[in-house]
């Protein structure tokens, strides 16, 4: 089964407006986290990557917050734009196992 | 700096029918997988080598499915005989070392007809 979810499949929001998308993962022992995006077509782009000694990373328009202690990450796009309409993956690893394991995705959808 | 190349970008193929797919990762990365992704999924880790020798291949169905990285460079998967459940995007990645960012190829989309 999968040991990397999601909680929602599809999130709408307005252009120029903040979006969440949350991550629950389910493996403790997992040491490094990466969120990727995909769009039709193409395979996943890395976006940005978070160890598990830290709570918190930003990039440019992104944040990526990790939460151990419920096994949650989220990714925070600030002032969404229609280029950042696709689907986005969290992904963990580490733990004893080197390649990544992905949850389904979450598919953003910027409304103008 | 040149991404990770696939070949070829989309194959229809009968079933029972064999098929290979070839992957080029950025240069200078040890780490190659090989994932497959079914359409509204999200990837699934088939095989990966560190240079030339195989680091985790547990999810690779081992009756059909190989795949090779003879000089720790270029990689072919193969499927042979394919069936219908195969049809997806199966996708190359590479990474500088084993614990890294991943970098992907725009993927193989496989049909099984």
């Amino acid at each position: 089964g999968e040991s990397v979810g999601l909680h929602l499949p599809t999130l709408s929001v307005q252009e120029g407006d903040n979006s969440i998308i949350n991550c629950a993962y389910s493996n403790s022992a997992s040491d490094y986290f990466i969120w990727y995006k995909q769009e039709s077509g193409k395979g996943p782009q890395f976006i940005i990557d978070i160890r598990s000694n830290m709570d918190k990373r930003q990039g440019q328009r992104v944040t990526v917050l990790l939460n151990k202690t419920v096994k949650h990450l989220s990714l925070q796009i600030a002032a969404t734009q229609p280029g950042d309409s696709a689907v986005y993956f969290c992904a963990e690893g580490g733990g004893g196992a080197d390649g990544l394991t992905f949850g389904k995705g979450t598919h953003l959808i910027i409304q103008p | 700096e040149a991404g990770v190349a696939q070949s070829p970008r989309y194959k229809i193929i009968e079933k029972r029918q064999s098929v290979a797919f070839w992957c080029n990762p950025i240069s200078g990365h040890a780490t190659l997988y090989w994932y497959q992704q079914i359409l509204g999924q999200g990837p699934k880790l088939l095989i990966q080598f560190q240079n030339n020798g195989v680091v985790d291949d547990s999810q690779l169905p081992k009756d059909r499915f190989s795949a090779e990285r003879l000089k720790g460079v270029d990689s072919t998967l193969k499927i042979q005989p394919a069936k219908l459940e195969d049809s997806a995007v199966y996708l190359c990645a590479s990474s500088f070392r084993r614990g890294t960012e991943a970098f992907f190829g725009q993927g193989t989309r496989l049909t099984v007809v």
